[in-house]
């Protein structure tokens, strides 16, 4: 089966810029995570969709940061404007539903550097 | 506040011994925990979990152990081969962080021939 698709695979923005992610999560994966891992940090979670709702976006900035998964499958991450400190790895994840029961499958990811 | 900590940035074992990875935690509420590899370039791949009812878990050359008292968890590798080497990361679970995965910092494990 085909994995999690992640585009781009680097980009390089100024602050201020905004800027655009988008996923393709696994055919049939009801639950899709975004996640922001810093350089020398854990993975952590900005916000997670069942199906086209949102399910948990406590940790997303919502000043600079949104997100949709329209129709329930591929999902956009946009940061406007971007700061220096968004510099991370965007990871994208998606698993068939819920539930630590479902593995999930990570992406490659997108390396953002914001300068 | 880190919840999943890995003290150890690196380790290096030479091919053919044991590697292991160590990690605490601090929340006594998690009660499933995980262990993810990741290689450059690429997003993290699902290694082993442990449920805490238990405080063994193996899988082939991968064996994880639970000290729930000491809030404790290790990754046992026997035996390393180069293709282990990869970022390790422990992660865990449970009804406080509303069963998201809270994440370590990892551990990059070099296997040297």
């Amino acid at each position: 089966e085909a994995g999690v698709a992640q585009s781009p695979r680097y980009k390089i923005i100024e602050k201020r810029q905004s800027v655009a992610f988008w996923c393709n999560p696994i055919s049939g994966h009801a639950t899709l995570y975004w996640y922001q891992q810093i350089l020398g940090q854990g993975p952590k979670l900005l916000i997670q969709f069942q199906n086209n709702g949102v399910v948990d976006d406590s940790q997303l900035p919502k000043d600079r940061f949104s997100a949709e998964r329209l129709k329930g499958v591929d999902s956009t991450l946009k940061i406007q404007p971007a700061k220096l400190e968004d510099s991370a790895v965007y990871l994208c994840a998606s698993s068939l539903s819920h539930g630590l029961d479902y593995g999930y499958t990570f992406g490659s990811g997108t390396r953002l550097t914001v300068v | 506040d880190q919840q999943v900590k890995q003290n150890s940035p690196s380790l290096s074992v030479q091919e053919g011994r044991i590697s292991i990875l160590n990690c605490d935690y601090t929340n006594s509420m998690f009660d499933y925990f995980l262990w993810y590899k990741k290689y450059p370039a690429e997003g993290p791949t699902f290694l082993i979990s442990i449920s805490s009812i238990k405080d063994k878990n193996e899988d082939g050359r991968f064996t994880v152990f639970l000290n729930k008292s000491a809030k404790h968890l290790s990754l046992h590798i026997v035996p390393s081969q180069p293709g282990d080497s990869a970022v390790y990361f422990c992660a865990a679970s449970g009804m406080d962080s509303n069963y998201q995965l809270i994440w370590g910092a990892g551990t990059k494990l070099i296997i040297k021939p």
